[in-house]
């Protein structure tokens, strides 16, 4: 079955960018209808959706973070890409990719999940 | 400050039941699906119930899912301890044209 692999680099400096993979296995990320999606989760809190890509290139982004987030995807290496850019302390999380069958926000695929620290 | 309204925290005996609600608006629980997910420490969250009332592959039926109006509910029948975790629902926002989540319940079988 499809499993998901999120990638990068665990500390990210103050108005740097962070830049995160999610390497796609067991199923190819451009089958039709699935939206490749990232979430993070600030230490003890809730769930965050930061935005998903379209197998097709269409781009969907949380209001609150889409000045600074882009997503993109990478057919012909199976994954796709998180960049979050000007990044502060409150962007240190927990990074997490996901697959959304509808584009509804019903992730059945995830990632184990990526710890970013934003310090210097 | 999440979108959706979830009460912060539930309890319950073991093989006893309990319900976690989840509120929303007209703009995501009310005119689209609610997913609600299930999240053991220190583990990625997971799907137990999609499209309101939908359980995937290998959920087993002691969860269950409903939503009347704006506001969605997941049902725990016969709990057991293994279920204790953060419960999250979700939706999509269609004025926001993005998802959201509620702030999640943490389930605490005694």
């Amino acid at each position: 079955q499809v499993q998901l692999q999120e990638s990068g680099p665990g500390l990210v400096e103050p108005s740097q960018t962070l830049s995160l993979t999610c390497i796609v296995s067991g199923g190819s990320i451009s089958s039709s209808g699935y939206y490749w999606s990232w979430i993070r989760q600030h230490p003890g809190k809730g769930l965050e959706w930061i935005g998903y890509i379209y197998y097709s290139g269409n781009t969907y982004y949380n209001p609150s973070l889409k000045s600074r987030v882009t997503v993109s995807i990478d057919t012909s290496k199976n994954q796709f890409s998180l960049k979050l850019s000007s990044v502060t302390a409150a962007d240190t999380a927990v990074y997490y990719c996901a697959r959304d069958p509808f584009g509804y926000n019903n992730m059945d695929v995830w990632g184990q999940g990526t710890t970013v620290t934003v310090s210097s | 400050q999440s979108v959706l309204t979830q009460p912060p925290s539930v309890s319950a005996a073991p093989g006893q039941k309990v319900t976690i609600s989840c509120s929303g608006s007209d703009s995501n629980t009310g005119n689209n699906y609610v997913s609600w997910y299930q999240q053991l420490p220190g583990t990625p969250p997971k799907l137990l119930i999609y499209e309101n009332n939908k359980r995937p592959s290998g959920i087993p039926d002691r969860f269950s899912g409903s939503k009347s109006g704006t506001s969605a509910t997941l049902g725990i029948t016969g709990l057991q301890t293994g279920d204790e975790a953060d419960y999250y629902c979700g939706s999509w926002d269609r004025d926001l044209s993005a998802g959201v989540f509620g702030g999640g319940t943490k389930l605490t079988v005694l």
